[in-house]
């Protein structure tokens, strides 16, 4: 089955700077990775997505790249804000199943 | 409704009992998932729906847990003889359909503590 490996678990940025979260996918069938954004108590939410015949998408201050070759993708926030402090899980969908296998998330602290 | 609905927010049980957890999806989203969260956790995949058919078991830690939905509506997710494992959020999702390219919506889901 589809195994994620999200990194780092912890990242800690001064507002301002940018974070990078990085997942990798094993499933080369995958062609649907979407970012969701669980703030404390919260419920996640979808913040951003990408399918696999595009290589980038950005929204606003957040994009999400995709390399399908090293099987790989990112999330990437400019301009921290403190309220972009929360967990963010990445996914990718196993191929063959609609259902998406999730990364263990990272906490991103952002600190004002 | 607007979004999707769980009940109870909380629920505090004794070790052995019986629970029932309610999910109501975005009216009109044929898909609905349910998910276990523990402490600090990611995210546990139990259990989808498509319509009333549930296509995928293969998360239901055990045979304690089973789950419902009729009317391609409501779901319930039912834990038999509750253990002090079983405390976790369960978070229940929904989507149009099911179908790659389809993002979750979730509810505020229900903390389960069994003592």
């Amino acid at each position: 089955g589809e195994n994620v490996e999200q990194h780092p678990s912890t990242l800690s940025v001064q507002e301002g700077d940018s974070a990078v979260i990085k997942c990798t996918y094993s499933d080369s069938a995958s062609n649907y990775f979407p970012w969701y954004k669980q703030e404390l108590g919260k419920r996640p939410q979808l913040i951003i997505d990408i399918r696999s015949n595009v290589g980038e998408k950005k929204d606003q201050r957040i994009a999400v790249t995709l390399n399908k070759t090293a099987k790989h993708f990112s999330l990437h926030i400019t301009e921290t804000q403190p309220e972009d402090s929360a967990v963010y899980f990445c996914a990718a969908n196993r191929g063959g199943s609609y259902i998406p296998t999730f990364g263990r998330g990272t906490s991103l602290i952002v600190h004002p | 409704g607007a979004g999707v609905s769980q009940s109870p927010s909380n629920k505090v049980t004794e070790k052995g009992k019986d629970v029932e957890l309610r999910c109501d999806p975005i009216s009109g989203h044929t898909a609905l998932y349910w998910y276990r969260q523990s402490l600090g956790q990611g995210l546990e995949f139990l259990i989808y729906f498509q319509g009333n058919s549930a296509p995928d078991k293969s998360g239901l830690p055990s045979d304690r847990f089973s789950a419902e939905r009729t009317g391609g509506s409501v779901s319930t997710l039912t834990i038999q003889r509750t253990q002090q494992e079983d405390s976790a959020v369960y978070l229940c999702a929904s989507s149009p359909t099911v179908g790659q390219g389809y993002g979750y919506t979730f509810g505020s889901g229900t903390r389960l503590t069994v003592v």
